[in-house]
């Protein structure tokens, strides 16, 4: 079973420019997450799909980020214009129908410098 | 909402030591508890997770973990640890009426021989 596939694993960019990075989700999975790790600290979520709809997004700065997951598989995250504070691992998740029992499968993540 | 301490960020170790990982919760509800480990260059991927029953886990590479409601604690340990067990490892937490999972900051294991 092939896990979850994330482009690119690396981007160096400078401030005011925009970015983006791609999820294919493992096959069959309904929900799918993105993750922001800062150095030092765990992930913390930022946007989680069902399908191609949006759960939850509390946690996603709409003035610069946003995220889509058109027909329900695979999903792109955008920043757009990046800051400093941006620079992270941007981690991609699946889990089968999104329950809290549930094990999330992750992928190898993007790692983004913000010069 | 949940919320996760992970009370150590670096442990070192000897190789065929034992050791053990801190993880304290807080939540209002009843929880479900996961550790996940990350691997030099690889994703995370899931350890152990404690969902109901026997509050004693156990992973297949001989970790495991014991939920503790009265202290709010899981904490991860494994007897005699090798080299290969040099990961970063988190503990996360979800509540029964909360789908999303919250991880503690992470506690980096290296194993010296």
């Amino acid at each position: 079973e092939a896990g979850v596939a994330q482009s690119p694993r690396y981007k160096i960019i400078e401030k005011r420019q925009s970015v983006a990075f791609w999820c294919n989700p493992i096959s069959g999975h309904a929900t799918l997450y993105w993750y922001q790790q800062i150095l030092g600290q765990g992930p913390k979520l930022l946007i989680q799909f069902q399908n191609n709809g949006v759960v939850d997004d509390s946690q996603l700065p709409k003035d610069r980020f946003s995220a889509e997951r058109l027909k329900g598989v695979d999903s792109t995250l955008k920043i757009q214009p990046a800051k400093l504070e941006d620079s992270a691992v941007y981690l991609c998740a699946s889990s089968l129908d999104g329950g809290s029992q549930e094990t999330q499968y992750f992928g190898p993540g993007t790692r983004l410098l913000v010069l | 909402a949940q919320s996760v301490t992970q009370l150590d960020s670096q442990v070192p170790v000897f190789e065929e030591a034992p050791v053990e990982l801190r993880c304290n919760y807080s939540s209002s509800v009843s929880v479900y508890l996961f550790w996940y480990v990350q691997y030099p260059n690889q994703g995370l991927q899931l350890l152990l997770k404690y969902l109901s029953g026997s509050t004693l886990v156990e992973s297949i590479n001989g970790f495991e973990a014991e939920f503790n409601k009265s202290q709010t604690s899981f904490h991860l340990r494994k007897p005699s640890v090798h080299i290969s067990d040099t990961a970063e490892y988190f503990c996360a937490v979800s509540g029964s009426n909360d789908y999303k999972l919250s991880f503690g900051a992470g506690t980096t294991v290296t194993v010296r021989a």
